[in-house]
């Protein structure tokens, strides 16, 4: 089983608004990510968390601040966006982290910001 | 910092023809290469992945892709498309960063396929 999963598919937030996205594997992994997908663009690495710690943060905006409750979870908590944070938020998995490892990716949150 | 650079931004192709999408990296130390395929609405799928051994990398549906280490090139193929291969293609690179893995994804290429 290679499937990660997110929720929800689709969220619409206005700037004041807080959310939280939410991203699942069961494939035994210790190495999440989360990448931003604007539209006809390729995927952007925002976080890397290997072992349920912070590895790599792209110099990410702190309204953006991910959290990874366990080895199988990641959540991404959102606050005060602004509306070019509208794109697919993508989440990933790999086995630990380091090199020579394949990525799985979810389906992704569509994130429309108003 | 490694980079990736797809050639083409847009292919059309018919039915029964010929693919092939140009990747170029920049990276200097030992690389990964994948090709992963976002199907309209789907999330991105591994195509095809290069570690090390045979340079040349059978994938899922009938693609391949040929390493050539002298041209920092990991182009991708396939001999007959169908039109069920219309997606976007990309091409990425995973080299270490402060010891993690990191992926760089090249702008991606349309791949339209008409019946």
């Amino acid at each position: 089983d290679t499937e990660v999963t997110q929720t929800p598919k689709h969220l619409v937030m206005g700037m004041t608004n807080k959310k939280s996205l939410k991203c699942e594997q069961h494939m035994g992994h210790r190495a999440m990510y989360w990448y931003k997908q604007k539209a006809k663009k390729p995927p952007e690495l925002m976080f890397v968390y290997s072992y349920e710690k912070l590895s790599i943060n792209e110099s990410v905006p702190s309204r953006f601040s991910p959290e990874c409750p366990n080895s199988s979870l990641l959540n991404l908590h959102l606050h005060a966006l602004q509306p070019e944070d509208s794109a697919l938020y993508l989440c990933a998995s790999s086995q630990s982290g380091r090199q020579r490892e394949t990525q799985y990716f979810g389906p992704g949150t569509r994130l429309l910001v108003l | 910092a490694q980079s990736v650079s797809q050639h083409n931004h847009h292919v059309i192709l018919s039915e029964a023809a010929s693919l092939e999408l140009g990747c170029n990296y920049s990276y200097g130390g030992t690389v990964n290469l994948f090709w992963y395929v976002q199907y309209p609405g789907q999330h991105l799928q591994l195509l095809l992945k290069y570690f090390s051994g045979d340079p040349l990398v059978k994938g899922i549906k009938g693609f391949e892709a040929e390493f050539i280490k002298s041209k920092f090139s990991f182009n991708l193929r396939k001999p007959s498309v169908q039109w069920s291969d219309t997606a976007e293609y990309f091409c990425a690179v995973n080299a270490p960063r402060l010891g993690y893995s990191t992926l760089t994804f090249g702008k991606g290429t349309m791949l339209l396929v008409s019946p």
